[in-house]
C-alpha cells in the first residue's frame, strides 16, 4: 500500500516570496510517479508537476519545482515568486508507474498568499 | 479543447435515496477515474474505467457503482444514501492508463449533500 504524508499546518506566504510544501511517501514499488495538484476553492484539481522515481533530474514547470530525494522518500514542492492566485490547497499524490491510474493522495497543505 | 465535465455540480438528496453523477472526459481520453473527497478522509479512490471495463476499485461498499459507455462518458451511482456520503465527487480522465507520467485531468466535481 502507498501512503502520502503532508503534515504542515496552513501557511501564510508573502506575495513574491518562495514557499516549500513538504511531502513524504511510503511505497514498496520500485517504479512510481509523484504528482502535485492544486485545488482552489472552486474545487477543481489542477495538475502542477510530475516526477518519475527513476528521473535523475528534479522536475520543473515554470514557477514550480520538485525537490526529489528518493532515499529519504520525499518530494517537496517549491513555488517561487508566489502570486495571489496561488492561494489554494496543494496535494501530493503517487501512483505505481505501471498497472493503473489509481492515485494515492496526501491530506493536503493550505497556502494563503498575502499582498 | 474542452475539459472534463461533471454534472450536476451541486445536488441535495435525503437518506435512502439514490444518486447518479455523470462525467464526460476530454475528447479522446479512454480512462475515467472517480474519487471521493471529504474533510475527514481526504481524497479516496473509488474506481477506474478504461474502454468500458472496470480496471480497479477502491475500498467502498457495493452501494457505490459505476459504468462507462462506448463514448467514454462515465456515470457513478450511489444507492441507499447515507449522511456520510456527503462529499465532493471528482472525476478524472486520461488518454491511457497505468503508464509513467500519464497525467489525470480532473473535473470541477459534483458536490453531494445528503440530509
Amino acid at each position: 500500500a502507498q501512503k502520502i504524508t503532508q503534515t504542515q499546518p496552513g501557511m501564510f506566504v508573502q506575495e513574491k516570496e518562495a514557499v516549500t510544501l513538504d511531502c513524504t511517501y511510503d511505497t514498496s514499488d520500485q517504479s512510481y510517479g509523484l504528482f502535485w495538484y492544486k485545488q482552489p476553492s472552486s474545487g477543481e484539481m489542477i495538475f502542477l508537476i510530475y516526477q518519475g522515481s527513476y528521473d535523475e533530474q528534479n522536475a520543473t514547470e515554470g514557477r514550480y519545482s520538485l525537490n526529489f530525494q528518493k532515499a529519504r522518500k520525499s518530494a517537496n514542492l517549491v513555488i517561487s515568486a508566489s502570486q495571489l492566485g496561488d492561494s489554494a490547497m496543494y496535494f501530493c499524490a503517487m501512483r505505481p508507474s505501471y498497472g493503473n491510474n489509481r492515485l494515492a493522495f496526501g491530506k493536503g497543505n493550505q497556502v494563503v498568499v498575502i499582498p | 479543447k474542452a475539459g472534463v465535465t461533471q454534472t450536476p455540480r451541486y445536488l441535495i438528496k435525503t437518506r435512502g435515496q439514490q444518486v447518479t453523477l455523470s462525467c464526460s472526459p476530454i475528447s479522446g481520453h479512454r480512462s475515467v477515474s472517480w474519487y471521493q473527497q471529504t474533510p475527514g478522509q481526504g481524497l479516496q479512490f473509488l474506481f477506474e474505467y478504461f474502454s468500458e471495463t472496470q480496471r480497479n476499485k477502491g475500498n467502498f461498499p457495493g452501494r457505490f457503482s459505476g459504468r462507462q459507455f462506448s463514448n467514454s462518458r462515465s456515470e457513478m451511482n450511489v444507492s441507499t444514501l447515507e449522511l456520510g456520503d456527503s462529499a465532493l465527487y471528482l472525476c478524472a480522465s486520461s488518454a491511457i492508463t497505468g503508464t509513467g507520467a500519464n497525467v489525470l485531468t480532473f473535473g470541477a466535481g459534483s458536490r453531494l449533500t445528503v440530509l
